[in-house]
């Protein structure tokens, strides 16, 4: 099954620690990227790749990095979180970015608490 | 995002009601996509549309995009539970490449009472 899979679905950490939020695809895209969803700002985009080794930031790129070693694989790394990063996260693949004809296809989601 | 409006941003119907959701830009669209997403999950794509004019259906939920392409509405036949949801617009402007990305509306939250 075509898919976009996160991990883990649900994460409660504490501040400061570092964690990693994996996403892998098995579409064969190029590009992904990750979203933060927060109650009325909608869905922010953090940061995006273009292609292996080819990463760049979106609009709210604080806080995180990505790394794209692999084409299927882009994980989002938080190496000190802070509550503010408290938010629902989303991985998306596409063949574009312009998302041709089927768009972005999502990940489940990764709901992240910090305290 | 500013570039993309949704209205309503929450919706309450009786189940067996019609109901429609729009997206308006303020330029003219490339493409627009149409999204729901069940509370605290992955948005799911429902339809793509690109042509001025164009009407796509999908089981009970219709989306078009209106001739000058910058305003698409979603609309739902006969709601049902199953339709309750967030539903979200995303756009783009223009096509070199790959060079632009998807911009997202803000979303709109169906509710359908039983």
């Amino acid at each position: 099954e075509a898919q976009v899979t996160q991990n883990p679905r649900y994460l409660i950490t504490v501040t400061g620690k570092k964690l990693t939020v994996t996403c892998s695809q098995n579409m064969n895209h190029e590009y992904m990227s990750w979203y933060r969803q927060d109650p009325g700002l909608g869905l922010r985009q953090i940061y995006y790749s273009m292609n292996v080794e080819v990463t760049d930031k979106g609009d709210v790129p604080e806080g995180y990095k990505v790394s794209r070693k692999e084409k299927r694989n882009f994980p989002l790394i938080l190496e000190s979180p802070s509550p503010n990063q408290t938010s629902l996260y989303f991985c998306a693949s596409s063949l574009s970015r312009a998302g041709g004809n089927y768009g972005y296809t999502f990940g489940s989601g990764t709901r992240l608490t910090v305290v | 995002s500013q570039e993309l409006e949704q209205s309503p941003q929450s919706l309450i119907v009786q189940e067996g009601k019609n109901l429609t959701i729009n997206c308006t830009s303020s330029k003219t669209l490339y493409g627009l996509y149409w999204y729901k997403q069940k509370y605290g999950e992955g948005l799911i794509f429902l339809m793509m549309l690109q042509k001025g004019g164009e009407e796509k259906s999908h089981e009970k939920i219709t989306a078009k995009l209106d001739e000058k392409k910058q305003q698409s509405s979603l609309h739902i036949t006969a709601s049902q539970p199953s339709h309750a949801g967030i539903y979200l617009c995303g756009a783009h402007w223009s096509y070199s490449g790959s060079a632009r990305q998807l911009t997202f509306g803000s979303g709109t939250q169906l509710t359908v009472l039983p």
